[in-house]
Formats: C-alpha cells, structure tokens, sequence
C-alpha cells in the first residue's frame, strides 16, 4: 500500500527564513511525485511533478528534489503570500492507478 | 484559469435529505475524475473514481449507495450524497487530468448536514 509521511506538520518562519519540508514516501513504481499547494477552503493548486531520482523543477521561491525514498520542498527567501498547506502525493506504476496518494500536508505560515 | 469547475462551492442540508455536487471539466475531455474528501487538517481522501460511461470505482470503506456517482458525459460527473448525516459533513473535492497534464482540482464543496 503506497504511503506518504509528510513533516513538519506545521511551520512557522519570519520573511526571508527559507526552509525546507519533507516528504517521505513508500510506493510500487514511482510514476511520479506532485507538490501541491492549498489555501484554506481551496482545492489544492498544482505546482511540481517530479519523475525519477535526482530531478529538480524549480518556480519562483520554490524549489523541489526527488531522491528514491523522499521529496523536499526547499523554500528560499519565503513571503507572506506562500502561506499555506503544502501537499505532497505519489501516483504508482506498477499497478497503473491513476488516483493520486497524499500526504498530511506542511502547514506554513510565513510571518511578515 | 479554471481547469476544473465544481457547483457548488458550499451547501447546508439539513439530516436525511440528498445533495448532488457537480464536476465538470472545462475545455477537455476527461473519462476519469476523482472524488477525493478532506475533514479539518487532515489529507485528502480518495472515494471514487469516476468512469465516464460505467460504474465508479469505489475505495475500500466507501458506500457505493450513499455516494452516487454519475458520470454521464466526457465533461461532467456528480457526487450525491444519500440520506446526508451530520458526519458526512466534510469538503468535497473533485479533479481530472487533461491528456499529459498533472490532476488538476475544483475548488471543493463544502458540505455542512445540521
């Protein structure tokens, strides 16, 4: 059964503390591992996939890496506006599952 | 802009009746969408799959009579929530995925059952 931890669960950081947030997983086949973001009573607002070890994609402030048993999403110089749930999810290759597996999400607040 | 539009984006029901919530896919077609629910700071929980055209694929513990799916054309599927009870109340949300594109997601029902 895919599984996907995410940490921490919440994260507090003063504009301009980047940090970083993690994403374990456990799955048959990676097909692909997705960083979304969600604001309060919002559906979750893509942001990366990433296919295979040692990839990264890059947009803005963020920036995620993929190794064979975790995802991070590095967060440089963060704003008010990233404020947000960061979701990770996994979809598997082996079995040809389409549905998306997520994690619990990082809760960040960025503080001005 | 939108790639998936979902109706509506909040509803009260009172215990016992029925609410349908719409997904549709905007300028693609799309023969599967997902139902996925979430309660308060928790992750998002796949129900469904929605098959245009044939059954849905329910997940392990889901009721297949409480939440009627219909997905009857290649841009529209339905969520209907039988006899809602107050445990039902959660968020609903629905995605689909254009060809060689990421899941893309409505932004969600929030449904409250008094």
């Amino acid at each position: 059964e895919d599984q996907v931890t995410q940490s921490p669960e919440a994260l507090r950081l003063q504009e301009g503390e980047s940090s970083s947030l993690n994403c374990s997983y456990t799955v048959s086949g990676l097909r692909g591992l997705f960083w979304y973001r969600q604001d309060p009573g919002k559906g979750p607002e893509f942001l990366f996939t990433l296919y295979s070890a040692g990839e990264e994609k890059e947009k803005e402030r963020l920036k995620a890496t993929l190794t064979k048993k975790e995802s991070f999403l590095h967060i440089t110089a963060p704003k008010p506006e990233d404020s947000a749930t960061y979701l990770c999810a996994v979809q598997e290759g082996d079995t040809g599952r389409r549905a998306l597996t997520f994690g619990s999400g990082t809760r960040l607040q960025v503080q001005p | 802009g939108a790639v998936v539009s979902q109706h509506p984006s909040w509803v009260i029901c009172k215990s016992g009746t029925s609410v349908k919530i719409e997904c549709r896919s905007l300028d693609f077609q799309a023969t599967t969408m997902f139902w996925y629910r979430q309660f308060p700071k928790q992750s998002l929980m796949l129900m469904a799959t929605s098959n245009e055209g044939s059954k849905a694929t329910y997940e392990q513990g889901v009721e297949k009579d409480k939440f009627l799916i219909n997905h009857a054309s290649l841009t529209l599927s339905t969520l209907t929530v039988t006899s809602a009870h107050p445990e039902d109340s959660s968020f609903y949300i629905c995605s689909a995925r254009r060809t060689n594109s990421p899941l893309h997601f409505g932004n969600g029902t929030r449904l409250t059952v008094t």
